[in-house]
């Protein structure tokens, strides 16, 4: 079975500091997307960052960034520069590529970015 | 463009009633998936629809609920003799056909289901 552990239930940071959120997953598939989607609020699911299996270069969208470890089996997000509308959800999800494409999503990190 | 939409936002209603809830996926987007988001816990998946037709209902959790798309557009979920367990919140998300890679999944807004 795939599944996707996000061991930090919450966490918080100062505004305008780094904060890392941790994922890893578990799976037999060779060939598969990462996702790390945001969710404020208002529960509008927001696409924040997602990675493909077979590039070795992380994905960087402004002031996030992953770092992928494939052999690990890890997909952690880093945020630089937290700002006070960072402050969601954050849901780690994975993907094979094929078949339905359905995510399969970790349990959630609470955030709080603090003034 | 517009995003995809849910409604009702919110529903009410008396367990062993029957429930509909709708999906809009973005104009285009062939592909749509319901998911479930009970309290505290992340979305799990429940059907997967390509057009009309859905290859994939391996995550409904009984045979209450059902699920239909017609024209290749709306889509609604069907929960019948709602229980307490059934409260959650029920979240659309559609994406393009897939061609070569894995589309990215945009979500509506969920509808809160609280069965009383």
């Amino acid at each position: 079975a795939q599944t996707v552990t996000q061991s930090q239930p919450e966490m918080s940071v100062q505004e305008a500091e780094t904060v890392t959120l941790s994922c890893t997953y578990d799976t037999s598939e060779n060939n598969y997307y990462l996702f790390w989607y945001k969710q404020p609020p208002s529960r509008q699911m927001i696409l924040v960052i997602r990675q493909e299996a077979y590039k070795q270069q992380n994905a960087t969208e402004n002031r996030f960034s992953v770092n992928f470890q494939k052999a690990a089996k890890s997909f952690s997000l880093k945020i630089s520069d937290s700002q006070l509308g960072d402050t969601a959800m954050y849901f780690c999800a994975f993907t094979p590529q094929g078949g339905s494409e359905k995510l399969v999503f970790g349990k959630g990190t609470k955030l709080t970015v603090n003034p | 463009g517009a995003g995809v939409s849910q409604s009702p936002s919110n529903k009410v209603t008396e367990k062993g009633k029957d429930v509909e809830l709708r999906c809009d996926p973005i104009s285009g987007h062939t592909a749509l998936y319901w998911y479930r988001q009970s309290l505290g816990q992340g979305l799990e998946f429940l059907i997967y629809f390509q057009g009309n037709s859905a290859p994939d209902k391996s995550g409904l959790p009984s045979d209450r609920f059902s699920a239909e798309r017609t024209g290749g557009s709306v889509s609604t979920l069907t929960i019948q003799r709602t229980q307490q367990e059934d409260s959650a919140v029920y979240l659309c998300a559609s994406s393009l056909a897939v061609t070569s890679g894995v589309e990215t999944q945009y979500f509506g807004p969920g509808t809160r289901l609280l069965v009383l």
